[in-house]
């Protein structure tokens, strides 16, 4: 059983295009997060949602907009793509307690390419 | 959020025991070290966290001096697959998680 699953695994789109991602967990976290890996290897959090509302949101571009349905999903939107754009983009969840938890748990990563 | 400052790059060969620090020198009172583990082409994946002394499970060991400036992963007796990137972090640990990753630690084990 897959913990946390994101579709596509690899996107390649031209500039301009407007594409998401899709993110799952079946862990029963209430917490999830989308993070960027771009090509020098730098992880950072881009945003952050619980139980559907967001709750963290970095410096991103409004090009980026992610959704919550449910507590188990959380998409990321990207309009009007951009070269910069290429990057491994991880989906995370975490079960927010209070206490004690930074153990989040990724997905296998979104490989997108801007071509 | 503290930041943390480890060695880029570490080799090692199997069988060894390998030790990377990480220095925290502005941890706050309140804030865990934690340490993740990341594969080629993979997600971080959760390996340890603590808050002072030693933390030890079934992957690694967390040594925490009295000052908590620093920190200690220890990886015993690595194989092949241990060839990762661990990743110190600091931070309160509670609420909602904005995880602050560096650089990491390249570690190549070789056979």
């Amino acid at each position: 059983d897959t913990a946390v699953s994101q579709t596509p695994k690899y996107l390649v789109t031209q500039m301009g295009n407007d594409k998401s991602i899709k993110c799952e967990q079946n862990l029963g976290h209430d917490t999830m997060y989308w993070y960027k890996q771009d090509s020098k290897k730098f992880l950072k959090i881009m945003f952050s949602y619980n139980n559907k509302e967001l709750i963290i949101n970095e410096t991103v571009p409004n090009r980026f907009s992610p959704k919550s349905p449910d507590k188990a999903h959380l998409n990321l939107h990207i309009n009007s793509l951009e070269l910069g754009d290429s990057a491994v983009y991880f989906c995370a969840s975490s079960l927010v307690k209070g206490a004690l938890s930074y153990e989040q748990y990724f997905g296998p990563g979104t490989r997108l390419t801007v071509t | 959020l503290a930041k943390t400052t480890q060695p880029i790059s570490m080799d090692s060969y199997e069988g060894q025991e390998v030790n990377i620090t990480c220095s925290h020198n502005n941890i706050a009172t309140n804030d865990y070290i934690t340490w993740y583990q990341q594969f080629p082409s993979q997600g971080p994946r959760f390996i340890i966290q603590g808050y002072k002394t030693k933390v030890t499970n079934e992957v690694a060991s967390l040594f925490i001096p009295a000052d908590r400036k620093s920190s200690t992963l220890s990886l015993p007796r690595v194989s092949l697959s241990d060839t990762a990137v661990y990743y110190c972090l600091v931070g309160d640990g509670t609420g909602f998680q904005k995880l602050v990753f560096g650089t990491g630690t390249r570690l190549l084990v070789s056979p």
